[in-house]
């Protein structure tokens, strides 16, 4: 059965610092995967993508995520947090369905 | 361009009575999703529709939740009769197709069931 773990429920870094948000996945093929965020109160916005090809990806607000087939793996990281980047963050995986991981909560510390 | 439009946005109901979720879909968008957010249960799949077919609904908790695309436009959730335990977030989102590109949420529809 498909699975998609997200090991951080909650995580902490200060403004400025470097972020890497986990995610592992089980499935019987490669396949599409997602990272999307959420504000509070509102829907989830996509941030990035990985259909094929190049597996590093870029999205919006300065994130990238890298595809480790070996390791059944799509980190999501960002060099530099703002604090605006506080909210919550899914990993997405599926062709047909999409299943999403438990999230991880991100607070920026000033 | 209109994105996934959701509604009611909030909605408060007393335990036994029906409650009605709609959605309609970003226009050229042929594959629609059910999801509910619960702090306890994360997001789960409740059923998606391929050009207004049910394709898996392994996910509908209770047959007491039922779900209809009578056309591409538009969608509803129903629960009949609600629990308290069905207070979630409610979460329409549409694709382009079953295999292509993201998932676009609504906003969502809150409902607390008393």
């Amino acid at each position: 059965a498909q699975s998609v773990t997200q090991p951080d429920i909650h995580i902490t870094v200060s403004e400025g610092a470097s972020l890497e948000l986990r995610c592992n996945y089980s499935y019987g093929a490669t396949p599409y995967l997602f990272w999307y965020v959420q504000s509070p109160g509102q829907g989830l916005q996509l941030l990035l993508k990985y259909f094929s090809g190049d597996t590093l990806v870029q999205g919006i607000k300065g994130f990238e995520a890298e595809f480790k087939r070996s390791q059944s793996s799509f980190n999501l990281r960002k060099p530099s947090v703002h604090w605006s980047d506080a909210a919550e963050y899914f990993c997405a995986v599926g062709n047909n369905d999409m299943r999403f991981g438990a999230g991880t909560r991100l607070t920026v510390k000033p | 361009d209109a994105g996934v439009i959701q509604s009611p946005r909030h909605e408060v109901t007393e335990m036994g009575q029906e409650v009605t979720l709609r959605c309609k879909p970003i226009s050229g968008h042929n594959s629609l999703f059910w999801y509910r957010q619960t702090m306890m249960r994360g997001l789960e799949l409740l059923i998606y529709f391929n050009n207004n077919v049910p394709i898996d609904d392994s996910g509908m908790p209770e047959d007491r939740f039922s779900a209809k695309m009578p056309n591409a436009s538009f969608s509803t959730l129903k629960i009949q009769p609600s629990e308290p335990r069905d207070s979630a977030v409610y979460f329409c989102a549409s694709r382009v197709d079953l295999n292509t590109g993201e998932l676009f949420f609504g906003e969502g529809s809150r409902l607390t069931v008393l």
